[in-house]
């Protein structure tokens, strides 16, 4: 079956730090795959994607790039800020048909002090 | 923008108690979802539906059941509440496509004591 690990948290970092989180994932079939974030008190939004092989998502000066060798998607910033300061969810979706389902992975606490 | 919205931000509980969580989107999406999130264990799928009247377990199923007589609105159903069920619950929809993004609500916080 499908799933996602995530590196264990918590990650504490000082503002301006460079941020990598690690994901890798086991999938049937070729996934699309996700990053999530939890803002405190929030439900969860998209933070960027991949479809295939290679590509690399970006927003908010966050990126990952879809490597299939090694099965990784992992989470970079050059300069976190405290607004970052939130839970980070890796997931993927292999699902051929039309329902969309996500697998998710235990999620990372990031905290991000002035 | 697409809008999810849940019944209740928080809720307490008895054990015991039938429990009624709402979710409605305004998208016209075909799939919904409900999920649970805990901490160390992420997030985890107990059922969704992708049409009217349709539904799927999840992963996590057992002391649950679900509700889909509206394309927007997904109710999740605890029979009988019991204090292994506090949790942060989450409800997703997304239209059908390999592709799509998944927009959640701000998740309903349930205490049963």
């Amino acid at each position: 079956g499908n799933s996602v690990t995530q590196m264990e948290g918590p990650v504490t970092l000082s503002e301006e730090a460079f941020l990598t989180i690690n994901c890798t994932y086991t999938a049937t079939g070729y996934p699309s795959l996700f990053w999530y974030v939890q803002y405190p008190g929030e439900g969860l939004q998209l933070l960027l994607k991949a479809t295939k092989a290679d590509d690399k998502g970006s927003n908010k000066g966050f990126e990952a790039t879809y490597r299939k060798e090694t099965t990784s998607f992992h989470l970079e910033k050059g300069s976190v800020q405290v607004s970052d300061s939130a839970v980070y969810f890796c997931a993927l979706s292999d699902d051929p048909g039309a329902n969309s389902k996500l697998t998710f992975g235990k999620g990372i606490t990031l905290s991000v002090r002035p | 923008d697409v809008k999810v919205t849940q019944s209740s931000r928080y809720l307490v509980k008895r054990t015991g108690e039938k429990v009624f969580l709402e979710c409605v989107q305004d998208m016209d999406h075909e799939n919904m979802f409900w999920y649970r999130q805990d901490p160390g264990l992420g997030l985890r799928l107990i059922y969704f539906s992708y049409d009217v009247k349709m539904k799927e377990k999840g992963d996590i199923p057992e002391g649950y059941s679900v509700s889909r007589e509206k394309k927007e609105r997904f109710s999740l159903i605890l029979e009988s509440a019991s204090t292994n069920q506090t949790s942060m619950y989450l409800c997703a929809s997304v239209a059908s496509g390999y592709q799509e993004t998944q927009y959640f609500g701000p998740g309903t916080r349930l205490l049963v004591l």
